[in-house]
């Protein structure tokens, strides 16, 4: 089946730096998707990527879908406190319909 | 607006006993997905659902686990019988139309299976 590799597992920065994270796949994806997971509550979508190549910002968040569509990095600028959480990738693809793939997650510590 | 309401938020029961997760979807999304979360083997898709209709169901684990959704607004996840091993985050999401547009997910339900 699909496999995701995201990295870093987890990433411990101070506040301020900027932050980067990718996610590749064997195979091709139609769709990637940037989710950010708080303690206690369900994923959020961040940020949706459509078309190879796109890169979209949501506020200090930026993500691109790579050319080859079977990659994806999401970046945060400025890092602050309250941007702790897991973040995950995910892909989904025209020949495995319903099924979104998840990456493992990473977990952004940032210290104040 | 009201987003993916689940309950209930935790769950601790005695294995053998059947376990029961509810579901409402957003308004006027047409696809609902049930996942499991666990650290071993992190989201897992268990069913989707669209227009009420189980599309596929391969991730359920096994005869134990089934799913329905009786209609737009409602739906069940149901283990009979629970086993300790069942213990993880269930998450409930939906999307507009299907599978291609993102999920929204609720809060989950953290069960634990003594």
């Amino acid at each position: 089946g699909q496999q995701l590799n995201q990295s870093p597992q987890s990433m411990f920065i101070q506040e301020g730096e900027d932050v980067s994270m990718n996610c590749t796949s064997s195979s091709i994806f139609n769709t990637w998707l940037w989710y950010k997971q708080d303690p206690g509550e369900g994923p959020v979508l961040l940020i949706a990527l459509y078309k190879a190549g796109e890169l979209t910002s949501n506020g200090r968040l930026t993500a691109q879908f790579g050319i080859t569509r079977k990659d994806s990095f999401l970046n945060i600028s400025a890092s602050i406190p309250s941007d702790v959480g897991i973040y995950f990738c995910a892909g989904q693809s025209n020949t495995n319909a319903g099924k979104s793939t998840f990456g493992d997650g990473t977990t952004l510590t940032v210290k104040p | 607006d009201a987003g993916v309401i689940q309950s209930p938020r935790h769950e601790v029961t005695e294995m053998g006993q059947e376990v029961t997760l509810r579901c409402k979807p957003i308004s006027g999304h047409n696809s609902l997905f049930w996942y499991r979360q666990t650290m071993m083997r992190g989201l897992e898709l268990l069913i989707y659902f669209n227009n009420n209709v189980p599309i596929d169901d391969s991730g359920m684990p096994e005869d134990r686990f089934s799913a329905k959704m009786p209609n737009a607004s409602f739906s069940t996840l149901k283990i009979q019988p629970s086993e300790p091993r069942d213990s993880a985050v269930y998450f409930c999401a939906s999307s507009l139309v299907d599978w291609s547009q993102p999920q929204h997910f609720g809060d989950g339900t953290r069960l634990s299976i003594l």
